[in-house]
């Protein structure tokens, strides 16, 4: 079992630019949960999919970013015309289920940089 | 608005002492909590879950505690191994996602 895998690790952009962050679950899990993390900070909720559905979006900013999870493939976090602000890394986890008796699995993240 | 807080950002201990991490959460609806241990570079790892209708819950090395009457989580690391060394934090959920406390850096002393 794979677990989480997020790629790339590390993306660096020049503002303006856009950025894809892509996510796989782990087998089995259809739950997807996107998180944002600042430097030396805590990890804030951004948006939550299950395949081809947005389940809750609360945390994400309404302008240029977006998040998919299409039937087949991975989910994808789009952050479009990128801003300085938006530097951060990324978090995705997947659950198998989404009561919230059951934690999630993190990936590793993707570190995005916007110079 | 919901919110996980945590008393203590920096924690430093002696290798082999015992160390405990507080967290305080103010949404009363919380029924299941996480604690998390991220070490740099890395995502989050699961370490130890605990449901509202439990006050304490054991692990290896590490016990989680619940005092719902004053909303409080703590997490209790025994004989704290350099290993340990990470940033932890506790996470709540009362609806759909959790909400994650900002968390506290634990080095350890050798």
């Amino acid at each position: 079992n794979a677990g989480v895998m997020q790629n790339p690790r590390h993306l660096v952009r020049r503002r303006g630019q856009e950025a894809r962050l892509r996510c796989s679950p782990m087998k089995g899990h259809s739950h997807v949960y996107w998180y944002r993390q600042l430097p030396e900070e805590g990890l804030k909720f951004m948006v939550y999919l299950q395949k081809e559905n947005i389940i809750d979006e609360s945390g994400m900013p309404k302008e240029r970013f977006s998040a998919e999870f299409p039937k087949e493939g991975p989910s994808i976090l789009r952050i479009q015309q990128v801003v300085r602000g938006d530097s951060a890394a990324y978090f995705c986890a997947s659950s198998p289920s989404g009561q919230r008796n059951y934690g999630y699995t993190f990936g590793s993240g993707t570190r995005l940089t916007v110079v | 608005g919901e919110s996980v807080g945590l008393h203590l950002p920096t924690l430093s201990v002696q290798e082999g002492d015992n160390s405990i991490i507080n967290c305080a959460y103010s949404n009363s609806a919380s029924d299941y909590f996480i604690w998390y241990k991220q070490e740099s570079g890395k995502g989050p790892q699961f370490i130890i879950d605990i449901r509202s209708n439990m006050d304490k819950r054991q692990g290896q090395r590490v016990t989680v505690l619940l005092n719902k009457t004053v909303k409080h989580l703590s997490l209790q690391i025994a004989a704290t191994q350099p290993g340990d060394s990470a940033v932890y934090f506790c996470a709540e959920n009362s609806g759909q996602n959790f909400v994650f406390g900002p968390g506290t850096r634990l080095s350890v002393l050798p």
